[in-house]
């Protein structure tokens, strides 16, 4: 199982919006919603954003937001803030019954 | 609330095998699935494979199958990943996390650092 297609980095300014987007294919990212994003910051353990596609859990600003066209997810920032700065992970389940990440996009806010 | 601690730093050769434990507390044992997501250094994550705790089932990432076994232990509430035949390119930070049975993962362990070298 490849890993999920993401472009390395995205840069905004404060304030502005940026899209994020993981590429799979027909047997993980097509095939179900179950797509999750990820935000992990330098020496931290990953934290949850979006599940489910397009689902904020509690405490994600709405800011937030998810998509999903055919083999294509995407998480959208709005309204970007210098907090927002950190590195994001698509991740998708698989015809395989498995699990499979993006390769990962640094966030700089500028 | 959720909690999941890791067992230490290791530091092993190569072709030895390593054995992380996971211990979870703040939740029932049984009701959430478990993964094993690793980070070599600088990298992306790495999914690696999950189990059940309610009968044991695992499922584990292709590339690694034949060297990861995972397991749990329902008397301790604790869960276990030992990886064989360890390389330098298993140095990685390992992490424990629950799955939210919403088809993503809520809670993280804190990571711990497996670094083989001669």
């Amino acid at each position: 199982q490849s890993a999920l297609t993401q472009p390395p980095s995205v840069s905004g300014s404060p304030g502005q919006s940026v899209t994020i987007s993981c590429t799979g294919t027909s047997s993980d990212v097509g095939s179900y919603n179950h797509v999750s994003w990820y935000q992990q910051s330098p020496g931290t353990a990953p934290k949850l954003m979006i599940y489910e596609v397009n689902n904020r859990p509690s405490g994600v600003p709405d800011r937030f937001s998810g998509s999903k066209s055919g083999n294509t997810a995407s998480l959208t920032i709005s309204g970007l803030q210098a907090e927002d700065e950190a590195d994001y992970y698509c991740n998708s389940f698989t015809t395989s019954s498995t699990w499979v990440f993006g390769g990962g996009t640094k966030l700089t806010v500028l | 609330q959720v909690q999941l601690v890791q067992s230490g730093a290791e530091v092993k050769k190569p072709g030895a095998p390593v054995k992380v434990s996971c211990k979870a507390s703040g939740y029932t044992f049984t009701s959430n699935k478990m993964h094993w997501v690793r980070q070599a250094p600088g990298q992306g994550l790495e999914w690696m494979g999950m189990i059940n705790p309610s009968g044991g089932s695992t499922t584990y990432a292709q590339n690694l199958r034949g060297r990861v076994a995972m397991a749990r232990d329902t008397s301790t509430s604790t869960f276990y990943m030992e990886l064989s035949s360890l390389r330098s390119e298993d140095t990685a930070v390992y992490y424990c996390a629950r799955d939210d049975t919403k088809w993503a993962i809520d809670y993280w362990g804190q990571g711990t650092l497996v670094t083989v070298s001669s």
